[in-house]
């Protein structure tokens, strides 16, 4: 029940083309979704993050998707940059604020 | 000032050293986080300070004691480390409270145990 199931592992996608990360709880309990980005040799970077009350949110090239019913959320990058080549956590906070993460997808745009 | 600062970057012990790692943030944030990144996982929680108190240890081996001498530092002291403690160290820090849902974390310390 704790546990946030991310998809895929790793993707390649082309430059200018959209990148889709997936991920899907079980414990209705959270409440507060996260996407981080994390470059090789640095910390994790809080991207964008959503409430479970909201259906979509966007931040720039960044959307986050959530559908409560499903519990399940998505992360999609728009226009994908090589420079968005980066390894992205989701992750949910349960009810003692602390973090579950998902088990990571490293997303390599090509040029 | 929204950084969380680690130092230092990179450290190798050997399994008889004595070392610590240090975490500052001038963010006015009053919990503080140590987490453990192995290669291509996720970061594991290891300790929480919230208002300078312990508030979690997540069953983390003695060798691992934390300390937070004020709201701003957080360290972390190493001894006697086995090799398959080397990791990417990782501090955070929040709001207390709610505020814990979003943290922000430092660029790591690189340990290598020999």
């Amino acid at each position: 029940q704790q546990q946030v199931k991310q998809s895929p592992q790793s993707l390649i996608v082309q430059k200018g083309g959209i990148s889709i990360i997936n991920c899907a709880y079980e414990n209705t309990a959270f409440d507060y979704f996260p996407w981080y980005q994390q470059f090789p040799g640095k910390g994790p970077a809080l991207l964008i993050a959503i409430r479970p009350d909201v259906s979509e949110k966007k931040e720039g090239r960044f959307t986050i998707s959530f559908n409560k019913s499903a519990k399940q959320f998505s992360l999609h990058i728009m226009d994908s940059q090589p420079g968005d080549s980066a390894t992205y956590f989701c992750a949910a906070v349960d009810s003692n604020y602390q973090l579950i993460w998902g088990a990571g997808t490293k997303l390599i745009i090509k040029p | 000032d929204t950084e969380v600062t680690q130092t230092p970057k990179h450290l190798v012990m050997g399994m008889t050293n004595k070392k610590s790692l240090k975490c500052e943030q001038h963010m006015g944030h009053r919990a503080m986080y140590w987490y453990k990144q192995k290669a291509k996982k996720p970061p594991e929680l290891m300790f929480v300070y919230s208002y300078e108190k312990l508030s979690i240890n997540e069953s983390v081996p003695s060798r691992f004691s934390p300390e937070c001498p004020n709201s701003s530092l957080l360290n972390l002291h190493l001894h006697a480390l086995q090799p398959e403690d080397s990791a990417l160290y990782l501090c955070a820090s929040s709001q207390a409270g709610t505020g814990m849902r979003t943290q922000y974390f430092g660029p790591g310390t690189r340990l290598l145990v020999l």
